[in-house]
């Protein structure tokens, strides 16, 4: 079946740091995938996207990288913030018009 | 220009009350989603509607309803609230198709007491 999953449910990194967060996903047919951010209280809110024709889109401190051949997907951040804290969700989009998301994966940003 | 709108932000029932929530978008997108969220898990999708006039079940539509009521509004009908709907529920609004960048509410907490 569909899932989409992150490696690591926590990742705590020091301010100033670079953060990179790990998503796998199980649907060779998904063309497209979407990173949120979702701070405590709060909706998801979008990050950056990636169509399956591209390997690597670049945004404002954030990158996410994309290898179709292992099915993996990855967000960094650069020169990570306090604010930077929060959930991140990565969601692929299998051609339903609906996304699938994984559970999450908790950034703790360390002073 | 607002975005998504939930209505109400909190909300305790007690078990076998019914209600419903509501949502609105002022982005003009054809595709609208209700999800919930339980502590330490993604997001869920309920029911969703592709399309004014349309709606169909998601991963976990038990014990709920939905109605698009025009392209702007679609609320979610939980007609006899039991503790197992304790979430977080966030509507979306979203472009459809393949590249489906969906944009979320603030979320309405719901206790089912």
């Amino acid at each position: 079946g569909e899932s989409v999953g992150l490696h690591l449910p926590t990742l705590s990194v020091q301010e100033g740091d670079n953060s990179i967060i790990n998503c796998a996903y199980s649907n060779s047919a998904s063309d497209y995938f979407i990173w949120y951010k979702q701070e405590s209280g709060k909706g998801p809110q979008f990050i950056i996207d990636i169509r399956s024709n591209m390997d690597k889109r670049q945004g404002q401190r954030v990158t996410v990288l994309l290898n179709k051949t292992v099915k993996h997907l990855s967000l960094q951040i650069a020169a990570t913030q306090p604010g930077d804290s929060a959930v991140y969700f990565c969601a692929d989009s299998p051609g339903t018009g609906k996304l699938i998301f994984g559970q999450g994966t908790t950034l703790q940003v360390k002073p | 220009n607002a975005g998504v709108t939930q209505t109400p932000k909190f909300q305790v029932l007690k078990t076998g009350q019914s209600m419903t929530l509501q949502c609105a978008q002022d982005m003009n997108h054809n595709s609208m989603y209700w999800y919930r969220q339980d502590p330490g898990m993604g997001l869920r999708l309920i029911y969703y509607s592709a399309s004014e006039g349309t709606t169909d079940k998601g991963e976990v539509p038990n014990g709920y309803n939905v109605s698009r009521l025009n392209k702007r509004e679609f609320s979610l009908r939980l007609e006899s609230a039991a503790p197992s709907q304790t979430s977080v529920y966030f509507c979306a609004g979203g472009l459809g198709g393949v590249y489906n960048e969906q944009f979320f509410g603030p979320g309405t907490r719901l206790t089912v007491l």
